[in-house]
């Protein structure tokens, strides 16, 4: 069974830009997770998304946005680049089993570099 | 606001030790507590999730414990190999399947 898979694995960017980054969940899985892991940070939540809808978020500015399509497939958006926003960002997927916790699997990563 | 800490930061052994790597966490209202393992540059690995009505959870030579009430756990690894050199991660979730992370202790097994 294929895992979670992120593309692409590496981007550069420079300020100002966008980034758009994809992960593709584990199949049969609906939720789809997003952390930011920055150098000196650590790993830090950003968005959960399920079925379509944002059902949490961390402490990130709105110029972090996403969404998820019919196919639980998802997109990370990243506006107005700045220095900071260079961090490895990786997506997990959990199938969704209201009222409890599912164990989140995760990708290998979209390595974000803005220069 | 929780906050996870791990220590030690940074650890060196030799292989076939058996290591202890902490965890802790400020607010013992948690759902429950995992474990990760991530390799240079790469996603994690989960390697063993403790709920929070459990006090252990065991997979080959990995044990992890768990006391909700002093805010604690522990990954004991038995025989350490040059393969279990990595950084370890403990995370807890804290509700609405948010997990919050430790910084990480980095493993290095000496051959």
């Amino acid at each position: 069974e294929a895992g979670v898979t992120q593309s692409p694995t590496h981007l550069i960017k420079t300020r100002g830009q966008q980034a758009t980054l994809r992960c593709s969940p584990i199949s049969g899985h609906t939720s789809v997770y997003w952390y930011q892991q920055a150098l000196g940070l650590g790993l830090q939540f950003l968005l959960w998304y399920d079925e379509g809808e944002e059902r949490n978020r961390g402490n990130f500015p709105p110029r972090f946005s996403g969404r998820q399509f019919p196919n639980y497939s998802s997109e990370l958006n990243v506006n107005a680049l700045e220095l900071e926003d260079s961090a490895l960002y990786l997506c997990a997927s959990s199938p969704r089993d209201k009222g409890s916790y599912n164990e989140q699997f995760f990708g290998p990563g979209t390595r974000l570099t803005v220069l | 606001k929780q906050e996870v800490t791990q220590i030690p930061a940074a650890l060196s052994v030799p292989e076939g030790e058996n290591l202890v790597l902490n965890c802790s966490f400020t607010d013992s209202a948690i759902y429950n507590l995992q474990w990760f393992r991530q390799d240079p540059g790469k996603g994690l690995t989960s390697l063993l999730l403790i709920q929070s009505s459990q006090r252990e959870q065991t997979s080959g030579r990995l044990n992890a414990s768990l006391d909700k009430s002093s805010g604690r756990s522990t990954l004991y690894i038995a025989a350490s190999q040059p393969g279990d050199s990595a950084t370890y991660l403990c995370a807890v979730e804290e509700g609405a399947q948010k997990l919050v992370f430790g910084q990480g202790t980095r493993l290095t097994i000496n051959p």
